[in-house]
């Protein structure tokens, strides 16, 4: 099993809808996770990180739920310039000094 | 500020050539990733450096795989006698500080687009 895992979507939705994606990851000793944006041919650039129980940040929404082991991004009114793909990562504890990043998720917002 | 920047941004060579990518951090930034990723897939992580110091080498995807780094910034990574499997986008990323600690926020580089025909 993946160290991290994600539905590779593609998520198609329509401008102004809500959208959520979920990671899972199988280290319990992972300490922090990262939700990056990665747009076609480009890098990827930091999104949100999740240290504790969840973050906001503006139409952005991240939760951590560490019980069942996954993580969540949710997307409020989605507008077209979403589009792109959303890579969860997640960073270890304890000497490990590793990232793991899942394979992404595809969110395509049409008009 | 300067953000990462990685050289070439692209590169096309023959089977069996070495190529030679390169990564400038982000000045300060101690800490030096080197990722590779295949077309629709996700990140994989190949070396690691603390300083001018690579603790882990087991990313490395083979022997014909090699990176160091000088004066804590500039880093290399070398493939030898490339093969077309090597084809993909090689990502290097910084942060003050390793990941699982308090400054692990990586910040990446627009990637070298390797392609060996």
């Amino acid at each position: 099993r993946k160290e991290v895992e994600q539905d590779p979507g593609p998520f198609n939705v329509p401008e102004g809808a809500t959208v959520a994606f979920n990671c899972t990851y199988s280290n319990s000793a992972s300490q922090s996770f990262f939700w990056y944006r990665q747009d076609c041919r480009k890098e990827p650039k930091l999104l949100m990180s999740v240290y504790s129980s969840g973050n906001e940040d503006g139409r952005f929404t991240a939760q951590l739920n560490r019980a069942s082991q996954y993580i969540s991004l949710l997307i409020r009114d989605s507008k077209l310039s979403d589009s792109a793909t959303y890579l969860c990562a997640g960073n270890p504890s304890g000497g490990s000094y590793i990232p793991t990043f899942g394979r992404g998720t595809s969110l395509i917002v049409h008009p | 500020g300067a953000g990462v920047s990685q050289s070439p941004s692209n590169k096309v060579t023959e089977k069996g050539k070495d190529v030679e990518l390169r990564c400038d951090p982000i000045s300060g930034h101690t800490a030096l990733y080197w990722y590779r990723q295949r077309l629709g897939q996700g990140l994989e992580f190949l070396i690691y450096f603390q300083g001018n110091s690579a603790p882990d080498k087991s990313g490395l995807p083979s022997d014909r795989f090699s990176a160091e780094r000088t004066g804590e910034s500039v880093s290399t990574l070398t493939i030898q006698r490339t093969q077309q499997e090597d084809s993909a986008v090689y990502l290097c990323a910084s942060s003050l500080g390793l990941a699982g600690g308090p400054q692990e926020t990586q910040y990446f580089g627009p990637g070298t687009r390797l392609l060996v025909l």
